[in-house]
Formats: structure tokens, sequence, C-alpha cells
């Protein structure tokens, strides 16, 4: 398994402004995983990060409103940008760790844009 | 497009019965397949995964795979009220070997 730490683990935005949320995992992994669980829905992949390559987009996401970076191969922020209410949510942080399918999840960041 | 199906639920169980959980998937390529709990407001952990046909069972959790039927269970023996919580079905290893999650299926178990 991996431990995953991210923060912040909750916020208040008001709309029209960004937030930045912080993955950091305690070993390196090659991808690392985005995804958006609004209220009483399942989990919906934003994108996957590569350490040195651009991070790919599902459908329906697009970098200009979600930037990512991957400095590293324990390290990765997503940003939410120009927040509207729409973008309410929790933000998970993922990794497939041990070179196995099984991905493991930080404590997720719950988004209120207000 | 890829389709990891569950029933919403709730699904109530008495405490100390067989609670049942059901999931089918839509991509026949898939390989891995995965039950995570979720508590509410917290994230999904994973609780069991499967790779082969069959059964796998680990404490009171079995995991049910059969590639044939595209299906996937989860059995949970002498249910506990902690057991309570939604049961995210979780799918790997198609074509472009992303995990695509259902919709859950929260489990009350009545003490």
């Amino acid at each position: 398994s991996a431990v995953i730490s991210q923060k912040p683990s909750r916020d208040i935005c008001q709309r029209g402004t960004s937030l930045t949320i912080q993955c950091q995992v305690d070993s390196q992994v090659t991808m690392m995983f985005w995804y958006r669980q609004q209220p009483g829905q399942s989990l919906t992949l934003i994108a996957t990060a590569n350490q040195g390559s651009e991070a790919t987009y599902e459908s329906g996401f697009v970098i200009d409103k979600f930037p990512i970076s991957r400095p590293n191969l324990t390290f990765s922020t997503l940003t939410v940008s120009n927040m509207s209410p729409e973008d309410s949510s929790i933000y998970l942080c993922s990794v497939e760790a041990g070179g196995i399918a099984e991905a493991f999840f930080g404590q997720g960041t719950r988004l209120t844009v207000v | 497009q890829k389709e990891v199906e569950q029933n919403s639920g709730p699904l109530s169980v008495p405490e100390g019965a067989i609670a049942s959980l059901n999931c089918t998937y839509s991509d026949r390529v898939s390989q891995s397949f995965f039950w995570y709990r979720q508590y509410s407001g917290k994230s999904p952990e994973l609780i069991m995964s499967i790779y082969s046909n069959g059964d796998k069972e680990d404490g009171r959790f079995t995991a049910q795979l059969n590639k044939a039927s595209q299906y996937v269970s989860l059995l949970i023996r002498d249910s506990q009220p902690s057991d309570s919580a939604t049961y995210l079905c979780a799918v790997n290893g198609g074509r472009d070997d992303k995990i695509i999650f259902g919709k859950g299926t929260r489990l009350h178990i009545l003490p």
C-alpha cells in the first residue's frame, strides 16, 4: 500500500478564485490520479499525472480549469481555477502502488465554493 | 462507454446476517476488480481485490467474480453495524488501463 497525504482537507472559497490541492506520497510512483466526487455520486477521474510529462485529461475536463503539476515521483498538485459553486465537491488524489492495479486514496479535499 | 453498474440501495441487513452486494461491468477485457468501502465524509478504502474467476475470501469478506457474466459480488458475513457504509465496485485493466468506479451501494446494518 501507500501512504498519501493530501491538503487542505477542506476549504471554503469565493467564486472566481483558485485553490491548489497538494498530494504527497510516501514512495515513488509513476502515475498519480486526480478524482472528483460530487455529493451522492461516485468518483470521476479528472486526469492522470505522470512525472515529466503533461497530464492526461478525461473528457469534460480541461487543463485551463484544472492545471496539474507533477514535479517529481512523490508529489502532485491540482488547481481548481476560476471556481464556481458547481465546483463544490470532494477532490481525491490516488496512486497505484507497488506495481499492482490497486488504487489508494488520500484523505480528500472537501471544497465549498460560495 | 465503459460502465460499472451497482444498485444504489440503501440495502438494509440485520446485524449478524450476510450482506450481498452486486456489480456488473461492460468492458469484457477488464482484468482487475475491486471493492472499496467509503464511510461518510471519508475517502474510499480498498477492502478486496480479485483477478480470476471464482471466490476469494478474506476474513468476513468474500469477493466473487464471473467474467463470462461480467459480474462481481461482495459478501459480508456476520454483518456488523460498523459495516454500514457505501461500497464502491471498481474495474481496471480494460483497453486504457483506467479504474472505473460504480456509483456505490449504500449498506445499512440494522442493530
